[in-house]
């Protein structure tokens, strides 16, 4: 079967650095999503991946391994409204994207 | 309005009741999609339409049914639902479905709640 995993929740302060990883299982690999929704508001696109290595977009950076399955998402400089929850999504070789459970990010002052 | 708009932003229905969850999206895309979202579980892909048509249908019982009237209308129809029905129901459109690889660009979702 195909499978996402990413930890349910974490904790960290503002200011700070979190990396939030995302390890999967799929039957092929077409590229992977980074998305963030905050409470009771839309997903949003943050970034997508297909080649290894590490993409920086200002506070947030995703990096992709394809040999091992795994992404994290790095985000820097905390802010509290960063507190949201984070999906990742990968593209497998059906062209079918598979959802992982999504990560609740909770800053703390 | 730009993006992608859903009505209602809350609905509690009862199970008998028949209602209906509406999608526009302003960003000119030709596929779009809708998800069910329950707390602390995947995203599941219930319905896509591309240029109008349906072209993937996830095992969605029947008490759901999908309208897309054009590439910028898209409907749900809900009839007899269950509790465990509710969830929030998410709509989304990208340029095409042609390859899951089009970043997805979602509305807010409606909320239902079926008592």
């Amino acid at each position: 079967g195909q499978n996402i995993d990413q930890p349910t929740e974490m904790t960290a302060t503002e200011g700070a650095i979190v990396q939030i990883n995302c390890t999967y299982q799929t039957s092929g690999f077409n590229g992977l999503f980074w998305y963030q929704q905050h409470a009771g508001e839309a997903p949003t696109f943050l970034s997508y991946n297909v080649l290894d290595g590490l993409e920086e977009k200002g506070r947030f950076s995703s990096f992709l391994s394809r040999s091992k399955g795994y992404s994290y998402l790095l985000l820097k400089e905390l802010q509290m409204k960063d507190s949201a929850s984070y999906l990742c999504a990968v593209v497998d070789s059906n062209y079918q994207l598979i959802w992982g459970a999504g990560t609740k990010l909770i800053i703390k002052p | 309005e730009t993006g992608v708009t859903q009505t209602p932003r809350h609905l509690v229905m009862g199970m008998t009741n028949k209602k209906s969850l509406k999608c526009e999206q302003h960003l000119g895309h030709n596929a779009m999609y809708w998800y069910k979202q329950s707390a602390k579980k995947p995203l599941e892909l219930m319905f896509v339409y591309n240029f109008k048509e349906q072209t993937e249908n996830n095992s969605v019982p029947s008490r759901f049914s999908p309208e897309c009237p054009n590439s910028s209308h898209l409907f749900l129809h809900l009839h007899t639902l269950q509790p465990e029905d509710s969830a929030l129901y998410l709509c989304a459109s990208s340029q095409t479905s042609g390859g899951a690889t089009d970043t997805q660009y979602f509305g807010p979702g409606t909320r239902l709640t079926v008592l």
